[in-house]
């Protein structure tokens, strides 16, 4: 089944540990983001990839650090989280280029507490 | 910079009845896609409809509708015969093509279904 898996989809920490939030896709897309939504503001990109070992910043990238190192993985990295960082998070990816269909596909959501 | 704007945080519609949910976006580009993403309360992230502005035929998919309005950069949805299942957040998403491929999102409209 091709699907895009976060992982944890719930998670509750203290300010300043570290933590790490994975995502995988399954359907070898080059593009891969990350968002954050909160209420009365959607979704902004936080981080997005157009292949391995590129990234680049979206909206929203203070706070965040992603990776790439592998085409099917982008995890998105809290080095101190602070309680603004408290949010519902979405992993997406998409084909690239001019055979793409234009669509995101979306991972099930991580919901993030920040204590 | 690209945006999006939907005007209604919230809606209402009775069942079986149509309703029409508004988007604007602000872009300089002439080729680009629209999307019209839906958010039940499982969190999960479901396409409805996806529109290419270089086509002038509205998309539909069953129930679902727009009203694409390319030089007014407006992009509604219609949805026909509503159903409980309706019920959501409805986010218009605007993507910018080739280069950096991102995606925009509005803040969403909360649809409630009056059975």
């Amino acid at each position: 089944e091709a699907q895009v898996t976060q992982n944890p989809r719930y998670l509750i920490t203290v300010t300043g540990k570290k933590l790490t939030v994975t995502c995988s896709q399954n359907m070898n897309h080059e593009y891969m983001s990350w968002y954050r939504q909160d209420p009365g503001l959607g979704l902004r990109q936080i981080y997005y990839s157009m292949n391995v070992e590129v990234t680049d910043k979206g909206d929203v990238p203070e706070g965040y650090k992603v990776s790439r190192k592998e085409k099917r993985n982008f995890p998105l990295i809290l080095e101190s989280p602070s309680p603004n960082q408290t949010s519902l998070y979405f992993c997406a990816s998409s084909l690239y280029g001019v055979m793409n269909t234009g669509e995101l596909f979306f991972g099930e959501g991580s919901r993030l507490t920040v204590l | 910079a690209q945006t999006v704007t939907q005007s209604q945080p919230e809606m209402s519609v009775q069942e079986a009845e149509t309703v029409t949910l508004s988007c604007t976006y602000d872009t300089s580009e002439s080729d680009y896609y629209l999307f019209w993403y839906k958010q039940p309360p499982s969190r999960q992230m479901i396409l409805v409809i996806r529109q290419e502005a270089y086509k002038q035929q509205n998309a539909t998919e069953n129930r679902f509708s727009v009203n694409f309005q390319k030089a007014a950069k407006s992009f509604s949805l219609k949805i026909s015969d509503s159903q409980l299942g309706d019920a959501a957040m409805y986010f218009c998403a605007y993507r910018r093509p080739n280069t950096g491929n991102q995606f925009y999102f509005g803040t969403g409209t909360s649809l409630t279904v009056i059975p």
